[in-house]
């Protein structure tokens, strides 16, 4: 069964401070997708990264990067220097195939709160 | 253009209406979605669409219907709801096979 867990409901921060986002996904595919979606108070869910399985290079944009381990299962995201526009729910997804269609599992969602 | 648009953005409905939700994307995406999000919650898959076919529908309630009339319109006609099932209800697109799909920013709807 494909399974994703953000064990971290909420956090909150001070900005200009760095934070990392966990994700721990579960799996019986040997290729899959995993992504990261960014979704303020407007409601719109906005696309950050999407990474796939062989490839386990780590990736940065800007301020995000994301550390990808197949060995502990996890795509964790982090923020440097946070800013309050960064304030959002994040989502962590793995793409999914049934019937032919792609599906995306996503975990619970953490809270970001960056206070100025 | 890498815009989904759905409309209206806000709906309050008696359990009596029937209403539609809309959405439409000019990517040329072949796939798309359509999610219901209660609060807190993350996004639930309702319906699935590739090339212009229903290839998922997760086991929604028939006061729900999904209509795709051509490949960059998505509609979802509503009728009886119920007050559970006020929510955000957020269309998505993406190319077929394994590609990031694309949201909208969503119709919040409220049954009363």
């Amino acid at each position: 069964a494909q399974k994703v867990t953000q064990a971290q409901t909420e956090i909150s921060v001070v900005e200009k401070e760095d934070v990392t986002l966990d994700c721990v996904y579960e799996t019986r595919d040997t290729t899959y997708y995993l992504f990261w979606y960014k979704q303020p108070p407007s409601g719109e869910l906005v696309f950050l990264i999407r990474r796939n399985s062989f490839d386990e290079q780590n990736e940065i944009s800007g301020r995000y990067s994301w550390n990808f381990q197949k060995s502990t299962s996890s795509f964790n995201f982090t923020i440097t220097a946070s800013q309050v526009v960064d304030s959002a729910v994040y989502f962590c997804a793995l793409r999914s195939l049934i019937q032919g269609a792609q599906k995306l599992v996503f975990g619970q969602g953490t809270r970001l709160t960056i206070n100025p | 253009d890498t815009e989904v648009t759905q409309t209206p953005k806000h709906l309050v409905m008696g359990m009596t209406n029937k209403k539609s939700l809309k959405c439409e994307q000019h990517m040329g995406h072949r796939a798309m979605y359509w999610y219901k999000q209660k609060a807190k919650k993350p996004p639930e898959l309702m319906f699935v669409y590739s090339y212009e076919k229903l290839s998922i529908n997760e086991s929604v309630p028939s006061r729900f219907s999904p209509e795709c009339p051509n490949s960059s319109l998505l509609n979802l006609h509503l009728h009886a709801l119920q007050p559970e099932d006020s929510a955000l209800y957020l269309c998505a697109s993406s190319p077929t096979g394994s590609h990031e799909q694309y949201f909208g920013p969503g119709t919040r709807l409220t049954v009363t």
